[in-house]
């Protein structure tokens, strides 16, 4: 079956410990991204990746990492939680991006709850 | 970078009746204009998407509009049922450079029977 995974779904952590969400697809896209959703500020984009090894900050960057070793896989990564990163993140995939044109749908993953104490 | 405001907030319509969403961008590169559709407490998933050399699209029940002169695309849903009753996401990219996809806030509509 076709789909984006992530891992885990909920966790609960404290201010400055070190954590990775996983994000896993089996459809051999090129493109793959995170997301936080926030009451009222809709989805905002953290980072992107075009292809291996190819990241781009989004809009919300900030307190955040991301790596891209292989094609499946885009973990994020909050070297030093904050409160405020308490959200909801989806990790999502689009198909190849062809000449550098992306029109394609994007699938999102089940979504990760972290809450940040 | 791009901004994309989207109205109304919530929305609540009888069932039958129809919906029209309305979000407008600020960026006039952006070239790529999809609708999400979230049920609660599940992931986004696309129902429709408009390329700016188009000017509407259909698609059964719903419907887009783009007014690039006005920065503006609205997504229209008749005969409105139940299971519309979401949260309705739209976005806007410039597709040709860089994929950062900026979506609007939501606009949460209830269908009412």
């Amino acid at each position: 079956e076709a789909q984006v995974t992530q891992n885990p779904r909920y966790l609960i952590t404290v201010t400055g410990k070190k954590l990775t969400v996983t994000c896993s697809q089996n459809m051999n896209h090129e493109y793959m991204s995170w997301y936080r959703q926030d009451p009222g500020l809709g989805l905002r984009q953290i980072y992107y990746s075009m292809n291996v090894e190819v990241t781009d900050k989004g809009d919300v960057p900030e307190g955040y990492k991301v790596s891209r070793k292989e094609k499946r896989n885009f973990p994020l990564i909050l070297e030093s939680p904050s409160p405020n990163q308490t959200s909801l993140y989806f990790c999502a995939s689009s198909e190849r991006v062809r000449q550098g044109i992306n029109y394609n749908e994007q699938f999102f993953g089940p979504g990760t709850r972290l809450t940040v104490l | 970078g791009e901004n994309v405001e989207q109205h109304p907030s919530t929305l609540s319509v009888q069932e039958g009746d129809s919906a029209v969403i309305k979000c407008t961008y600020s960026d006039s590169a952006s070239n790529y204009f999809p609708w999400y559709k979230q049920e609660l407490g599940k992931r986004p998933q696309l129902i429709i998407d408009i390329r700016s050399n188009v000017g509407e699209k259909k698609d059964q029940r719903i419907a887009v509009t783009l007014n690039k002169t006005a920065k503006h695309f609205s997504l229209h849903i008749t005969e409105t049922q139940p299971e519309d009753s979401a949260v309705y996401f739209c976005a806007a990219i410039w597709a040709n450079y860089g994929q950062n996809f900026v979506f609007g806030p939501g606009t949460r509509l209830s269908v009412l029977p």
